[in-house]
């Protein structure tokens, strides 16, 4: 059965520092892995999706390495904004599984002070 | 393009009661999930369809069903509300045979409330 962690749970920086962001997923026979962003009480926003023969994805300040060996995706935000300020999550879908069901890791709250 | 639309936003009804929410998937998308977010559970895949037939279902009891028609539309209900029902309900959808490949996008959700 496919686990899906995130670490930290919460994290808290600065204005302008560079965010690390970590998933891990326990079967590595993944087809891809998607980042989500979340606002409180508000539903999910796509980040990036990192196919499985990809080693990473990029968009503006926002890049996603992906090493299925070791099982690991890492999300990096450069020169971090307020604005920034919201839940992280990560999911694979299930591989044995029809297309549509999605592994949430738990979530990554950052928090980013002025 | 319009994305996922989902309504209503905001819900609150009494135990005991039904409910139904609707989302819309983006133009041209054929499957549309469910999940159910919580602070203690996180997200939990509640069913999906594609082309109107039901292709997988998690682990949730038989007071949550849904439906989807033919323009892809999706229903979900609940019947007889219980306060643990009380969740952000989130739909998801994709283009469908190339979701793996092609990801989901997701709507803003439906706040349900039990009183």
């Amino acid at each position: 059965k496919q686990e899906v962690t995130q670490i930290p749970a919460a994290l808290s920086v600065p204005e302008g520092e560079n965010l690390v962001l970590n998933c891990s997923f326990t079967d590595s026979a993944i087809y891809n892995l998607q980042w989500f962003r979340q606002d409180p009480g508000k539903g999910l926003t796509s980040l990036l999706l990192i196919q499985s023969s990809q080693r990473e994805q990029t968009s503006g300040r926002l890049n996603a390495s992906l090493d299925k060996s070791s099982g690991r995706s890492t999300l990096y935000i450069a020169a971090s904004q307020p604005g920034d300020s919201a839940t992280y999550l990560c999911a694979v879908p299930f591989l044995t599984d029809s297309w549509g069901k999605l592994q949430f890791g738990a979530g990554t709250q950052v928090v980013v002070t002025p | 393009k319009a994305g996922v639309t989902q309504t209503p936003r905001y819900l609150i009804k009494t135990r005991g009661q039904q409910v139904t929410l609707s989302c819309s998937p983006i133009s041209g998308h054929r499957s549309v999930s469910w999940y159910q977010q919580t602070p203690g559970q996180g997200l939990q895949f509640l069913f999906e369809y594609f082309s109107e037939t039901q292709r997988n279902k998690g682990n949730f009891p038989g007071r949550f069903s849904g439906r989807q028609f033919s323009n892809s539309r999706s229903e979900m209900n609940v019947s007889t509300l219980e306060l643990g029902d009380s969740a952000l309900y989130l739909c998801a959808s994709s283009i469908g045979e190339r979701a793996r490949t092609q990801g989901y996008t997701f709507g803003s959700g439906t706040r349900l409330t039990v009183v």
